[in-house]
This record gives C-alpha cells, sequence and structure tokens, in this order.
C-alpha cells in the first residue's frame, strides 16, 4: 500500500457526461500528479499540483481541468466525456524534498465511456 | 522522437532466468532514474531509484546507468513468477517536476 488514495475505483458513465476523480496524498506529500494510462498506452502524463498551485501541464485536454485543496488532496474532473476517455486515470504523490523526488503512486480509477 | 523509449515486449522466460530490461533516453539533462512494477492495471509500485550514472542493488533487483550511452538497465536475478508484470522506466531533469515515463516492457516468468 502506497499511503495514496483514490476513489472511486470504478466509474462507468455515458459520452456528454462530467465525472470527478478524488486523490489523497500520502501524508506529509505535497504534490500531487495526474495520469491517464490507456489500454497498450504507457503513462501519460496530465497535470501536477504542489501545496495548491499548479506546478506542470501535460498532455491535458481543455475539457479536463484539476486543483488541489487546502487540505492537499486533489480532484481531477472530466467534461463532455467521450468513448476515447476511457481508460485509467492515476494519482500520484510526493515530498519534493531537495533533489530526492520519488512518486508514490494510488490504486487507480478505471472510467469506462458508454 | 520520444523522450524515453522503451521496448514494450512481451518477454517470456523461465524461472530463474537473469532478465534484463531497458530504455534508452534523448534528453542529456535527465538525473534521476527510476524503475517501477505495475502488476495487471493496478498502481505503478517503485521498485528502484537511482541519481547519475552506476549500479544499485536490491536483494534480486540491480539498476544500471550509463548516461554516456543514455541507457539504463533493471536486471532480475532468479526470476519468479511472481515478478511477472509490467515495468516501467521514468526519468526526470535536476530542475522542474515532470517524470517522463516509458512505455512499460510485459515481462512473463514461466514457472
Amino acid at each position: 500500500d502506497s499511503g495514496v488514495t483514490q476513489t472511486p475505483k470504478h466509474l462507468i458513465t455515458a459520452t456528454g457526461q462530467r465525472v470527478t476523480l478524488r486523490c489523497s496524498p500520502r501524508s506529509g506529500d505535497l504534490s500531487v500528479y495526474w495520469y491517464q494510462q490507456s489500454l497498450d498506452q504507457g503513462l501519460q502524463f496530465l497535470i501536477q499540483y504542489y501545496n495548491g498551485e499548479e506546478r506542470a501541464k501535460g498532455n491535458i485536454l481543455e475539457r479536463f481541468s484539476a486543483q488541489q485543496f487546502p487540505d492537499l488532496h486533489s480532484e481531477l474532473n472530466l467534461s463532455s466525456l467521450e468513448l476515447g476517455d476511457s481508460a485509467l486515470y492515476f494519482c500520484a504523490s510526493s515530498v519534493e524534498a531537495g533533489g530526492r523526488n520519488e512518486q508514490f503512486f494510488g490504486p487507480g480509477t478505471r472510467l469506462t465511456v458508454l | 522522437q520520444k523522450e524515453v523509449e522503451q521496448d514494450p515486449g512481451p518477454l517470456s522466460v523461465p524461472e530463474g532466468a537473469i532478465v534484463s530490461l531497458n530504455c534508452t533516453y534523448s534528453n542529456s539533462a535527465f538525473q534521476y532514474f527510476m524503475w517501477y512494477r505495475q502488476y495487471s492495471r493496478k498502481g505503478p509500485e517503485l521498485l528502484m531509484y537511482t541519481y547519475s550514472s552506476g549500479n544499485k542493488e536490491d536483494g534480486r533487483f540491480t539498476a544500471q546507468v550509463d548516461k554516456s550511452s543514455k541507457y539504463i538497465s533493471l536486471f532480475i536475478r532468479d526470476s519468479q513468477p511472481s515478478d511477472s508484470a509490467t515495468y516501467l522506466c521514468a526519468m526526470r531533469m535536476s530542475t522542474g517536476n515532470q517524470f517522463y515515463f516509458g512505455t512499460g516492457t510485459s515481462l512473463t516468468v514461466i514457472p
């Protein structure tokens, strides 16, 4: 158990809908990263937050947004869902203390768009 | 060209074999190198973390970094069926916070 929690584990929804994925980082970690992993695809970096502020952006669609709250949990919002958004969504957290900065992953949320 | 290249496999070996997994990269600014293990679509689990060039050993696992060749390796000795998983390499620069992942190599260890 990495200490990173994600809810829900599974989500089934229809095209055009909006969903929210939630992540709680490990205790003491200030940074949260979101990734998308589709079938036969590697991990695609979406976005990073550090202590409430957006720090880095990857291949995140405009229909997707995220935020990190004062208690450091983070939410990833996916709107106007398309079939191609079906994937595993992972959250990872890190402490970012000096140079060493290891990411620890949550168990993921499996999103199915029908 | 992708920042990090990794042979997707699949790789199938008999139990007890030595496994070699590799990644190449193009950005010479990468300083930190990691290997993750991912079981059947679960969250990736950090296996090895190395800084700059050299070797690091942890039990049956050895991570090797050759920065001059932009090449990293993970060796698994005495492979076990429980090692069957997808192995992802990852790396990042000394500044900045983005991690760059390979696409993963699928490994099956046959009893």
